[in-house]
């Protein structure tokens, strides 16, 4: 079975600066998806970038982006310039591209931006 | 569009009650989802069904039931319930072809089992 790690329970940065969040995981497939979410205490589960593991490229959504190491089973996730409106619980998640596309997630980590 | 619906918001129920949580899609996704989701934890995945009439267990099925008799609803039922049921409980939907679908999420049920 697959699992994801997200190791940093908590992490904290100024507001314009640069943070980036780490995630492992563990699989024996070579072809799967990979995502963070984000979770602002309204609950909502927002998508806020997705990597194919078949793709050597690192996804970008504007502000954020990702450093994929499938060797090394490592998925961070980049935020530049800092925003308030970042702060939340961050998730990581695994899918295979075979099945019923169910997800596995990391236990998250709590983002906090100070002024 | 009202993408997932579920109902209710907030429930608070005694040790041993039952009850149902709804959920509703409105994109004619073929695949449904059940995740609960601990305090300070990730979503765990309960159920999931791929189609009308066809339901599988996830991670953590034992004190739930599911059923899909229709494409749009996927209720999950909650009997007998323990304390270690208290969680926030999300439906979400996906489309089925083949490659990158994204996962819709509902704005998730906070129950608590007094």
């Amino acid at each position: 079975a697959q699992t994801v790690t997200q190791s940093q329970p908590e992490m904290s940065v100024q507001e314009a600066e640069t943070v980036t969040l780490s995630c492992t995981y563990d699989t024996s497939e070579s072809d799967y998806y990979l995502f963070w979410y984000k979770q602002p205490p309204s609950r909502q589960m927002i998508l806020v970038i997705r990597q194919e593991a078949y793709k050597q490229q690192n996804a970008t959504e504007n502000r954020f982006s990702v450093n994929f190491q499938k060797a090394a089973k490592s998925f961070s996730l980049k935020i530049s310039d800092s925003q308030l409106g970042d702060a939340a619980m961050y998730f990581c998640a695994y899918r295979s591209a075979r099945g019923a596309q169910k997800l596995v997630f990391g236990q998250g980590t709590r983002l906090t931006i100070n002024p | 569009n009202a993408g997932v619906t579920q109902t209710p918001k907030f429930r608070i129920l005694k040790i041993g009650q039952s009850m149902t949580l709804q959920c509703t899609q409105d994109m004619n996704h073929n695949y449904m989802y059940w995740y609960r989701q601990d305090p300070g934890m990730g979503l765990k995945l309960i159920y999931y069904s791929v189609g009308a009439g066809i339901t599988d267990k996830g991670e953590v099925p034992n004190g739930y039931n599911v059923s899909r008799s229709t494409t749009e609803d996927f209720p999950l039922r909650l009997e007998l319930a323990a304390p270690s049921q208290t969680s926030v409980y999300f439906c979400a939907s996906s489309y089925s072809v083949r490659g990158y679908n994204e996962q819709f999420f509902g704005p998730g049920t906070r129950l608590t089992v007094l």
